[in-house]
């Protein structure tokens, strides 16, 4: 079954910290992987994509595949990066853009 | 400006009553999608369709119904049948391309009187 799993509900840091958030996904075929970010009282959007493989705000995420792994990582927060993110697998057919959710982690950057 | 609307912002429903959830798209995408949002659930899929006249179930679809009578419009009704209604909605569209990122709407949240 296609399943992505984020293990932490909250992840507290403080401005400066190292930051990864974990997902672990479960999909029998080559992945394509999402991290979603949601900014308090804005929309969910994209942050970025593992095919992209680019760096976006100061974070990156790498595809695992050995260990079925998409961590988001930031190597200093700042107090702007505190927000919900969601990691996503694209888990449909390739007509169309369905994709599976993990339970999402809200990150907290303290100053 | 380019983009997915959703109305209202904020819905009350009350016991018994069916509520109906708009969201329209004007970036000419294929595929439009529902998203229930619980507090540590995630996004779960409620409904989603490809194309215009045809749709199909999330993981999530008791309770509720979608229409496409328009490529542009997808709109939701929570029937009462949904037992558990109170969360925050939100409405996606993508094109059909399976690695494309999916655009959101601000969501609507609806609660029960």
């Amino acid at each position: 079954a296609q399943r992505v799993t984020q293990p932490e509900k909250l992840l507290s840091v403080f401005k400066g910290a190292p930051v990864e958030l974990k997902c672990n996904y479960s999909y029998s075929g080559s992945p394509e992987l999402f991290w979603y970010v949601q900014y308090s009282r804005q929309r969910l959007q994209l942050l970025l994509r593992h095919i992209s493989r680019e760096s976006i705000k100061g974070f990156t995420a790498d595809l695992n595949k050995g260990e079925t792994s998409f961590h988001l990582k930031k190597p200093f927060a700042q107090e702007e990066d505190s927000a919900m993110y969601y990691c996503a697998l694209f888990g449909g057919s390739s007509n169309t853009g369905k994709l599976i959710f993990g339970q999402g982690t809200t990150l907290q950057v303290k100053p | 400006d380019g983009g997915i609307t959703q109305s209202p912002k904020y819905l009350f429903r009350k016991e018994g009553q069916n509520v109906t959830l708009s969201c329209e798209q004007n970036l000419n995408h294929d595929a439009m999608y529902w998203y229930r949002q619980d507090p540590g659930q995630g996004l779960r899929l409620i409904y989603y369709s490809q194309i215009v006249n045809d749709f199909q179930k999330g993981d999530i679809a008791e309770g509720y119904s979608v229409s496409r009578e328009k490529k542009e419009s997808f709109p939701l009704t929570v029937t009462s049948a949904q037992k558990n209604p109170t969360a925050f909605y939100l409405c996606a569209s993508s094109t059909l391309q399976g690695n494309q990122p999916q655009h959101f709407g601000d969501g609507t949240r609806l609660s029960i009187l």
